[in-house]
């Protein structure tokens, strides 16, 4: 596709249920972000891949937060046990190169932990 | 926790006026971008300026960066309502491959 597709791009969840978030970044994208997203706040780094290599999980909030990207394309946010200050959209960003390049976002996922 | 911090966290301006808003960070970086969104949407990129720059424009929008100041400005000349949107600056820290984000500015042009 021509842009970061990301799915779903709504869910509901309940306490304590598992979820799973899709990113299919740009093709070709070497640098995979992950943000979380506040109501009224700036997104916050979560983890950071390049390739398949995840060099950076400094961001994840707690071990129930888990990602990873086997191929060095396609990403997966799971987020077990979820809790209710979880609820927030979570964004992917993908890039061309490992920095100083533009970070392309997409339209993100919104999450509501019931 | 956030590094760069936008002013004003709100401005109303009028179709047509120009609008100014700020950045302040604190660590040493690599570049600095702006992006905006739209309600509900996604992050656009709208310009990156490198640490080495000063002063980059594109269309009616010029940023400027003072690495000495640790900040940054984004000017929007001549806007529109479809200008309405928050914006974001977003900061590459020496070394790091992240970007870390304030909270953003929210403006509304009235028409």
């Amino acid at each position: 596709g021509a842009g970061v597709s990301q799915s779903p791009r709504y869910k509901v969840a309940k306490r304590g249920q598992d979820v799973a978030l899709r990113c299919d970044p740009i093709s070709g994208h070497v640098s995979l972000f992950w943000y979380q997203q506040a109501l009224g706040q700036g997104p916050e780094f979560l983890t950071y891949f390049q390739n398949e290599a995840q060099l950076d999980k400094s961001g994840l909030p707690s071990d129930r937060f888990f990602a990873e990207r086997p191929e060095g394309s396609v990403s997966t946010l799971k987020i077990q046990r979820t809790q209710q200050e979880d609820s927030a959209v979570y964004l992917c960003a993908s890039s061309l190169y490992v920095r100083g390049t533009e970070a392309f976002f997409g339209q993100g996922t919104r999450l509501t932990v019931v | 926790s956030q590094q760069g911090e936008e002013d004003p966290q709100a401005l109303s301006i009028q179709e047509g006026e120009n609008a100014t808003m700020n950045c302040s960070y604190k660590t040493s970086i690599n570049n600095l971008q702006w992006y905006r969104q739209n309600s509900g949407r996604g992050l656009v990129h709208l310009i990156l300026i490198r640490s080495n720059e000063r002063e980059k424009h594109s269309g009616r929008l010029r940023v400027t960066l003072d690495t000495s100041k640790k900040s940054s400005s984004l000017l929007i000349t001549a806007s529109r309502a479809a200008d309405t949107a928050s914006y974001f600056c977003a900061t590459d820290e020496t070394n790091a491959g992240k970007s870390t984000f304030g909270d953003g500015t929210t403006l509304t042009v009235k028409p």
